[in-house]
């Protein structure tokens, strides 16, 4: 699977708007770029996911870089329970190879301050 | 309830005793995995079920851990002889099938104690 890289943490304030970045500079035509979070004490709980395109959904927005080097993930008016951390993953829609399973790296730890 | 359910919840067992842990995925949903997620740490793959395929058991870390899906839905994990190292959260997921943009869902996971 290409990889990715994200910052260990980041820290953002109640009701302000969190951009996470993604690097993903060695991504192929065929990589999807998922977005899952995970909760303290909990599973990983989706979040979003795109290709090409940007993305927007209830949770979150997903901008893509023209040349998909790179993606950012918005939440638009963080909240206490947006404290997670985040995991930015790419799963090749190619056939062959195991893009049936997510493969988790560190992720970021959002911090939201009330 | 319509999400992925885990069972038990919680399990403390002494070191060298066998554990299972069950998992209901979704229903419909024909694609089953596991993860282990020990504490602070990232998540590990460990298998996967896709229909009546041969499971993926690459990331079992050890021939004491298997796994097995009945029919197609419910999935038991065992740990036989455990050990301290063993002890994490086991989480199982479920998605409907294996394109890249199937969402998949998590349990909320066992979580293991070996002592």
């Amino acid at each position: 699977d290409a990889k990715t890289t994200q910052p260990n943490s980041m820290e953002s304030n109640e009701e302000e708007p969190v951009h996470l970045p993604c690097n993903h500079s060695t991504i192929s035509g065929t990589d999807y770029i998922h977005w899952y979070r995970q909760l303290p004490s909990q599973g990983p709980e989706y979040v979003i996911h795109g290709l090409t395109s940007n993305v927007n959904n209830r949770m979150a927005s997903l901008a893509i870089a023209e040349d998909r080097k790179s993606s950012t993930l918005i939440l638009h008016r963080a909240t206490l329970r947006d404290a997670a951390v985040y995991y930015c993953i790419l799963r090749d829609m190619g056939s062959g190879g195991s893009n049936y399973k997510l493969t988790f790296g560190k992720g970021t730890l959002l911090t939201v301050n009330p | 309830g319509a999400g992925v359910s885990q069972s038990p919840s919680n399990k403390v067992t002494e070191k060298g005793k066998d554990v299972e842990l069950r998992c209901d995925p979704i229903s419909g949903h024909t694609a089953l995995y596991w993860y282990r997620q020990s504490l602070g740490q990232g998540l590990e793959f460990l298998i996967y079920f896709q229909g009546n395929s041969a499971p993926d058991k690459s990331g079992l870390p050890s021939d004491r851990f298997s796994a097995e899906r009945t029919g197609g839905s419910v999935s038991t994990l065992t740990i036989q002889r455990t050990q301290q190292e063993d002890s994490a959260v086991y989480l199982c997921a479920s998605s409907l099938g294996t394109y890249p943009g199937n969402t998949i869902y998590f349990g909320e996971g066992s979580w293991l104690t070996v002592v």
